[in-house]
């Protein structure tokens, strides 16, 4: 398996500018996860889904922030307008069931810069 | 608010040397306490898992310890190697699908 595949892996853009990071979770698991890190507050979880359903959002920073999950294969955070501050590592996480002792499967993460 | 307080920040020892790090909590609902690796330039994998149930468990070199009175969990890293340094994270659950990390430890191992 090819694991959690991110994309892209570095995104430079402009503040005011949109920005869509795409992820595909492991064949099979159901459980999706978005998170940001950076040195400031860590790890956080952004949003979660269960089986392409939002079931968690509480994370999302603002209404700039936006998460869809349309097939069980296919996830895109997007951020519009984007700002300097929203500057981190998103990563995108998958799971086989919907509690954490199966594990989080992480992708190697997008580094968003806003400038 | 960090629900679970990790320490130190970062650490240095040579190899062979037995990295230490620590990791407190307060809410005594976590019922599930992972540890996550973490390379520069890709995402924290899971490394090995605890419950409160059991106070040691070992994988390979890797060796968890947990104090359920203390509230108090930590990871040691037995006859540590080079390519052990990385930042590892851990972590607390109250068995649904959301975790807590603690801040992260970066570990240099020396060769």
């Amino acid at each position: 398996d090819a694991g959690v595949i991110q994309s892209p892996r570095h995104e430079v853009t402009e503040m005011g500018q949109e920005v869509t990071l795409r992820c595909k979770p492991i064949s099979g698991h159901n459980s999706l996860f978005w998170y940001r890190q950076t040195m400031m507050r860590g790890l956080e979880l952004l949003i979660y889904f269960n089986n392409n359903v939002p079931i968690d959002d509480s994370g999302m920073p603002e209404d700039r922030f936006s998460a869809k999950m349309p097939n069980a294969s296919f996830s895109t955070l997007k951020i519009q307008p984007s700002e300097p501050r929203d500057s981190a590592v998103y990563f995108c996480a998958s799971s086989l069931g919907e509690r954490t002792g199966y594990g989080y499967t992480f992708g190697s993460g997008t580094r968003l810069t806003v400038v | 608010q960090q629900q679970v307080k990790q320490s130190p920040q970062s650490l240095i020892v040579q190899k062979g040397g037995i990295p230490i790090i620590n990791c407190a909590y307060e809410n005594t609902a976590f019922d599930y306490f992972p540890w996550y690796q973490q390379f520069p330039g890709k995402g924290p994998a899971l490394l090995i898992a605890i419950r409160p149930d059991v106070s040691e468990k070992k994988e390979g070199r890797f060796t968890i310890s947990f104090n359920k009175s203390a509230k108090q969990f930590s990871l040691h890293i037995m006859d540590s190697q080079p390519g052990d340094s990385a930042t590892y994270f851990c972590a607390a659950s109250k068995g649904d699908y959301k975790l807590s990390f603690g801040a992260g430890t970066t570990v240099t191992v020396r060769a």
